[in-house]
């Protein structure tokens, strides 16, 4: 089959900071990954699109100096969350794409205190 | 926006009844697929459906599309009380790989 992990699955931080979130295809090479973002009782939002060896690119409204995509290597993709508000509190989730499927990972869900 | 719609927002049937739920969406497409998502959970992929398919089964899941009205409706028949969680419709649209979703439906199936 093909997974797709994230680490961490939950993460708290305190305003201000950073956090970052590993996306990873464990048993398949991925091109392109996404990442998306849920908020409570909404549905998936995308947010960018990971090209490996290439800039991210993002949806309307997202801001690329907040939410740094990094996609170095075929089997990675990380998402860091800059200078994080309570207003970025969300579950975070990626997918990586094989073929003409997307695999989804399970989630990071964030808090910002 | 272009996130799909899906109604009805929230269903509660009991056990053994069918669910149905329907899809709406905006743009010319490659596939749609549904999901499913416990509380807090990530996604599970339940049924990916062309969009030269009309009807696709799988299970208890039954899938339809009009690309001419652009909706979907995925049947849960005899339904579980495990059966309970979000249900998504997703598009992939045509030339996009990414996933446009749907609001979602959130089922209940009470015991």
């Amino acid at each position: 089959g093909a997974v797709v992990s994230q680490h961490p699955s939950r993460v708290i931080c305190k305003s201000g900071t950073s956090v970052k979130i590993e996306c990873r295809s464990l048993d398949f090479q991925a091109t392109t990954m996404f990442w998306y973002r849920q908020f409570p009782k909404q549905s998936l939002m995308l947010m960018a699109t990971s090209n490996e060896g290439s800039k991210a690119t993002y949806e309307q409204g997202v801001e690329k100096d907040k939410f740094l995509i990094n996609h170095a290597s075929l089997t990675l993709s990380t998402l860091t969350v800059t200078s994080a508000h309570p207003e970025d509190s969300s579950f975070y989730i990626c997918s990586a794409a094989r073929n003409n499927e997307q695999f989804f990972g399970p989630g990071t869900r964030l808090t910002v205190l | 926006s272009q996130q799909g719609e899906e109604d009805p927002q929230a269903l509660s049937i009991q056990e053994g009844e069918n669910a149905t739920m329907n899809c709406s969406y905006k743009t010319s497409i490659n596939n749609l697929q549904w999901y499913r998502q416990n509380s807090g959970r990530g996604l599970v992929h339940l049924i990916l459906i062309r969009s030269n398919e009309r009807e696709k089964h799988s299970g208890r899941l039954r899938v339809t599309l009009d690309t001419s009205k652009k909706s979907s409706s995925l049947l849960i028949t005899a339904s579980r009380a495990a059966d309970t969680a979000s249900y998504f419709c997703a598009t992939e649209g045509t030339g996009r790989r990414a996933l446009t979703f749907g609001s979602g439906t959130r089922l209940q199936v009470q015991p």
